[in-house]
């Protein structure tokens, strides 16, 4: 079965701090694998996309590593500010049948002043 | 603006009833996917609809029903709602099988009463 875990499930850091938030998954055969950042109350806006051949992909203070080999994904948020305060939701997409994503349950990150 | 178009967006109803969920999906975009997401958990996959086709079904529960119309908007169904049903739904749309990204609308949130 197709599954995505995230960790950790929440997370509270300062304004100013970097943080790292972890995603394993068992998605096969893989397709790709995106970032989505979902602010309360609203729709998953996607972050950054990463496929088989890639290993760090980068959107502006947001970095996202790939490693197939252990199926882990990582997303880094460097000099944290307020406004990334929201859910980080991880999701994968098989090569195989309908292609329909498979989502992780989040990390919920708060950032304080 | 992601370019999907929800409405209602908000809802409210009391159990037993019907109720229909719309979304408009991006222009050029041929699938349409509907999540459920309850307070605290993870989007759930309902349903996919490919140019007017269905394409794949998640853990949608027979009392929900979609269909993708010629103009390639889509309508949810809930009928008989429960508490439970209360939550949080998402349509989204990509240009080509779930390898592009999703956008995601806004939501529709529903409760009922």
């Amino acid at each position: 079965k197709n599954q995505v875990e995230q960790s950790p499930q929440s997370l509270i850091i300062l304004e100013g701090k970097n943080c790292t938030l972890q995603c394993n998954y068992t998605v096969s055969p893989f397709s790709n694998l995106r970032w989505y950042k979902q602010d309360t109350g609203r729709g998953p806006v996607s972050l950054t996309i990463m496929t088989f051949s890639e290993n760090t992909k980068s959107n502006g203070r947001y970095t996202a590593t790939l490693d197939a080999d252990t199926k882990q994904s990582s997303l880094h948020i460097t000099a944290s500010q307020l406004s990334d305060s929201a859910s980080y939701i991880c999701v994968v997409t098989s090569s195989g049948g309908s292609y329909i994503p498979t989502f992780g349950r989040g990390t919920s990150l708060i950032v304080h002043p | 603006d992601s370019g999907v178009t929800q409405t209602p967006k908000h809802l409210i109803t009391a159990t037993g009833q019907r109720v229909t969920l719309r979304c408009s999906p991006r222009s050029g975009d041929l699938s349409v996917y509907w999540y459920q997401q309850s307070l605290d958990q993870g989007l759930q996959f309902l349903i996919q609809y490919y140019n007017g086709e269905e394409r794949a079904k998640g853990n949608i529960l027979e009392r929900f029903s979609a269909q993708q119309f010629p103009d390639l908007h889509s309508e949810l169904n809930l009928s008989s709602l429960e508490l439970g049903d209360s939550a949080l739904y998402f349509c989204a749309s990509s240009s080509w099988d779930s390898r592009e990204k999703l956008f995601f609308g806004s939501g529709t949130q529903l409760s009922v009463l």
